[in-house]
């Protein structure tokens, strides 16, 4: 069955970096674009980021453009999502999730807390 | 951006009852609409994609219909199982994907 395990997580500083990693099987990866959806404790969902199958587009949540940079290696079946300028805001379970249009799979998420 | 607008935002429901959630678009998205079920401390599962048609493994008692702007996530006969939060979703007008705020059913 289709596996999406997120990792990278942790407690970081404000102003600072983190880079969280998706790493999945039982779906033949290259197909599918993958996205990035966060939760803030006790909150809805909110969709982050995207990358095409192929890499060849990007898209960006306007609360995280600038900020955040999404990237892919087919070879290896991960997606990375490298984020810069943390913000006490951006302290939320990140999950991974596979699309072919719908979000299909979703992973149990990494946790991301953003305080001094 | 299409905003996404659950009603209600909270549902008290006894089991065996049949529930109607609701979803409304800002805007069109045609038929591009799903519906997610979260139940506590656990991930999102897609159930309903392409506004009516059921995810691999999501149980029968689960429908979903409306196009358009206006759809409706039905639940037969509520099981105890099924007492989560339900998040709908656009995916036709993009950047941004969109959720609506999520209705939760809970028990009465």
């Amino acid at each position: 069955q289709v596996q999406l395990v997120e990792s990278g997580g942790g407690v970081v500083q404000p102003g600072r970096s983190l880079r969280l990693t998706c790493a999945a099987s039982g779906l033949a990866f290259s197909s599918y674009g993958m996205h990035w959806v966060r939760q803030a404790p006790g909150k809805g969902l909110e969709w982050v980021a995207v990358i095409w199958s192929d890499g060849s587009n990007k898209y960006f949540a306007d609360s995280v453009k600038g900020r955040f940079t999404i990237s892919r290696d087919n070879s290896k079946n991960q997606v990375y999502l490298q984020m810069n300028s943390l913000r006490v805001e951006d302290t939320a379970l990140y999950y991974c999730v596979s699309a072919a249009g719908s979000f299909d799979n979703w992973g149990q998420g990494t946790l991301v807390t953003v305080s001094s | 951006e299409t905003v996404m607008t659950q009603s209600p935002t909270t549902l008290s429901v006894s089991p065996g009852e049949r529930v109607t959630l609701s979803c409304r678009a800002s805007q069109s998205v045609s038929s591009s609409l799903a519906w997610y079920q979260q139940r506590v401390g656990q991930a999102p599962r897609l159930l309903i994609y392409d506004a009516s048609t059921r995810a691999t493994g999501a149980p029968a008692r689960f429908s979903g219909s409306g196009s358009g702007t206006e759809f409706t996530l039905t639940i037969s006969s509520l099981q105890s199982e099924d007492f989560a939060v339900y998040y709908c979703q656009q995916y036709n007008n993009w950047p941004p994907w969109t959720f609506g705020q999520g209705t939760k059913v809970e028990i009465k």
